[in-house]
């Protein structure tokens, strides 16, 4: 099957640990994404990425980082410098044009504690 | 910077009637995309429905339609004959057209829908 996985769906952390989640898809697209949700506020671009080895900040890229390389995987770091990084994280792949939408993975609750 | 405003954080419907779900935008743009995304309990994000900001035919997809009003930058989803499973947080999303690149979505805060009895 088709689709994007994220692992795990449940992560606990202690505070000043990094943390890296999970988002692998096979559909063979360039883009992928980072989003982070929080109550009341939607979702907000953390990182993306259109091609292999190369990746831009998003709104609030701020104690997080990335990498990407393979065009399956989009790994999302969370570190010690994210001030508030208990959130749902959502990672999402499309592909490059005019017209393509973003198909999303099932998410990571990551809780600090 | 594009915005995306839901000024309905709840509302409630009872099943098999019709509902509308508000959206307005705010850009400079002249093209664009919209979408309703539907986030159920578990959490996965799935595409409603799809505005090509070109287009002036609203979008529809079976018990789903969208007026869309580009010159009031206004974006409303109605449900049809709504069905239990229709519960679920929906959110509204601005997308740029871009061409060869990547674009982002701007999502607004969301409209959690009940369905009752």
């Amino acid at each position: 099957d088709g689709g994007i996985t994220q692992s795990p769906k449940y992560l606990f952390r202690k505070e000043g640990q990094n943390v890296t989640l999970s988002c692998e898809q096979n559909l063979n697209h360039d883009a992928m994404y980072w989003y982070r949700q929080d109550p009341g506020q939607g979702l907000r671009l953390i990182y993306y990425s259109q091609i292999v080895n190369d990746f831009q900040k998003g709104d609030i890229a701020e104690g997080y980082s990335v990498s990407r390389e393979k065009k399956e995987s989009f790994p999302l770091t969370v570190t010690s410098a994210q001030k508030n990084p208990t959130a749902f994280y959502l990672c999402a792949s499309s592909m490059i044009g005019i017209s393509y939408e973003q198909y999303f993975g099932p998410g990571t609750r990551l809780t600090v504690t | 910077a594009q915005t995306v405003t839901q000024s309905q954080p709840e509302m409630s419907v009872q099943e098999a009637e019709t509902v509308t779900l508000s959206c307005t935008y705010d850009t400079s743009e002249s093209d664009y995309y919209l979408f309703w995304y539907k986030q159920p309990p578990s959490r996965q994000m799935i595409l409603v429905i799809r505005q090509e900001a070109y287009k002036q035919q609203n979008a529809t997809e079976n018990r789903f339609s969208v007026n869309f009003q580009k010159a009031a930058k206004s974006f409303s989803l109605k449900i049809s004959d709504s069905q239990l499973g229709d519960a679920a947080m929906y959110f509204c999303a601005y997308r740029r057209v871009n061409t060869g690149t990547a674009s982002k979505l701007t999502f607004g805060t969301g409209t959690r829908l009940q369905v009752t009895l």
